[in-house]
Order: structure tokens, then C-alpha cells, then sequence
């Protein structure tokens, strides 16, 4: 079975600054990660994706994420932190091989300190 | 953004009945979820399909059953509410291969 760990309720940071989210997974077979923002009182938004390919994955908002087989770990990063970044954060997985089921990790809110 | 709507949008329920929740899609996905967020909890999956009658349990399927006669249509039942159930309510699709696509959101309350 899938699982998500965000081992980091609340990540705090300075407005230009780089940021990091950590996120941790267990799959069998090999996984399809995503990142997902939400803002107060909405609904879900897709950050990026890793299914294969390059380590190092570019998505929406100037977001990056870095996937590492060996550490099983999808760390949400940016350069730059900007106050509107202030959101909640969610690491998800599913295997490719496996029952199509897409686990979510339990979140991490991110503070940008003006 | 993918035409996925929910209803209702908020809901306030007694201990004991039964409620239905719609999730509706116009981009016909072959996969829908439902999920629960609460606070400290992140998003549970609580039951998902992966075609019209096809169904499985997620993390927390106990007191939920969901049907999906149709592509666009998936409910999901609550079939005696209790307080535990108090929450918002997401419903997803997926396509494979792409990301999740996510409704607005029901909120749902419990007393």
C-alpha cells in the first residue's frame, strides 16, 4: 500500500529566501508523485508531476521538485519565496503499477514572512 | 479546469440520517475519488472508482458506500451520520497519466 509522510506541519520562511517542503513516500513498484496547493477556502491545485525521466521537475509558480529514488523523497523547493506562496501544501502518490489509488500526505502550511 | 461540480456546497445534518453527496464531471475521466480533509489529517481517500460500477475501498470507508452508474456521476453515502463524519467532502478526477482534478469542496456538518 501507498503511503505519504510530511513530516513538517508548518514550514516557516523569509520573503526571498528559498523554501523547502519535504516530502517522504512508500509504493510498491515504481511511483507517480504530485504536489498540490491550497488556498484558504478552495479546492486543490496541481503544482507538478514525476512519473519518469529527469530528477529535477519544473512546474507551476516557479515550483521545482527534486525526486530522489534512493531516499524515496519528492521535496517541494524554490528559489525565491514570495508572501503569496502562503498556502497549504500536499504531497501525493500512486504507484504505476498498482490499484490506481492516489494517497495523500497530511499537509504542510507554508508561512512566508514579509 | 476540469468541469467538476459538487453538490450540495454545504450541508447540515442530524446524528442518524442518511446523506448523498454528488460529484458530477463533464471531462469524462475513467477514475473518481472522493476524499476528506480535516485538520491534521490531510486529505483520506474514502472510496474511489476506476469505472462505471467499479469501485474499492480507501483508507476510511467505513460508514461510506459510493456508486457510479454513470461516467459523469459518482455519490457518495453516508449511510447513518455521525459527528465523526463532520467535514469537507472533495471529489477528484483522474485520467491516468495526468494529475487529479479536484471540485470545490462540500462542506458538511453533523450535529
Amino acid at each position: 500500500a501507498q503511503s505519504v509522510a510530511q513530516p513538517e506541519d508548518q514550514v516557516n520562511v523569509a520573503e526571498g529566501n528559498p523554501l523547502t517542503v519535504k516530502c517522504t513516500y512508500s509504493v510498491s513498484g515504481n511511483p507517480y508523485l504530485f504536489w498540490y496547493v491550497q488556498y484558504p477556502n478552495r479546492g486543490l491545485q496541481f503544482l507538478l508531476k514525476y512519473i519518469t525521466g529527469d530528477n529535477l521537475v519544473k512546474g507551476s509558480y516557479g515550483f521545482e521538485a527534486e525526486f530522489n529514488k534512493s531516499q524515496t523523497s519528492f521535496h517541494l523547493k524554490k528559489p525565491s519565496a514570495l508572501v503569496s506562496d502562503s498556502a497549504l501544501y500536499f504531497c501525493a502518490v500512486t504507484s504505476l503499477e498498482g490499484d490506481d489509488k492516489i494517497i495523500f500526505g497530511k499537509g504542510t502550511r507554508l508561512h512566508i514572512l514579509p | 479546469d476540469a468541469g467538476i461540480t459538487q453538490s450540495p456546497r454545504h450541508k447540515v445534518t442530524e446524528t442518524g440520517t442518511p446523506v448523498t453527496l454528488r460529484c458530477h464531471q463533464t471531462e469524462n475521466h475513467r477514475y473518481m475519488y472522493w476524499y476528506r480533509q480535516d485538520p491534521g489529517h490531510g486529505l483520506r481517500l474514502i472510496h474511489y472508482s476506476y469505472g462505471v460500477k467499479d469501485t474499492d475501498k480507501g483508507e476510511v470507508s467505513d460508514g461510506y458506500s459510493v456508486s457510479r452508474s454513470k461516467t459523469e456521476d459518482f455519490l457518495l453515502t453516508l449511510e447513518s451520520a455521525t459527528s465523526s463524519q463532520t467535514s469537507v467532502y472533495f471529489c477528484a478526477t483522474y485520467r491516468g497519466g495526468d494529475e487529479q482534478y479536484f471540485g470545490p469542496g462540500t462542506r458538511l456538518t453533523v450535529t
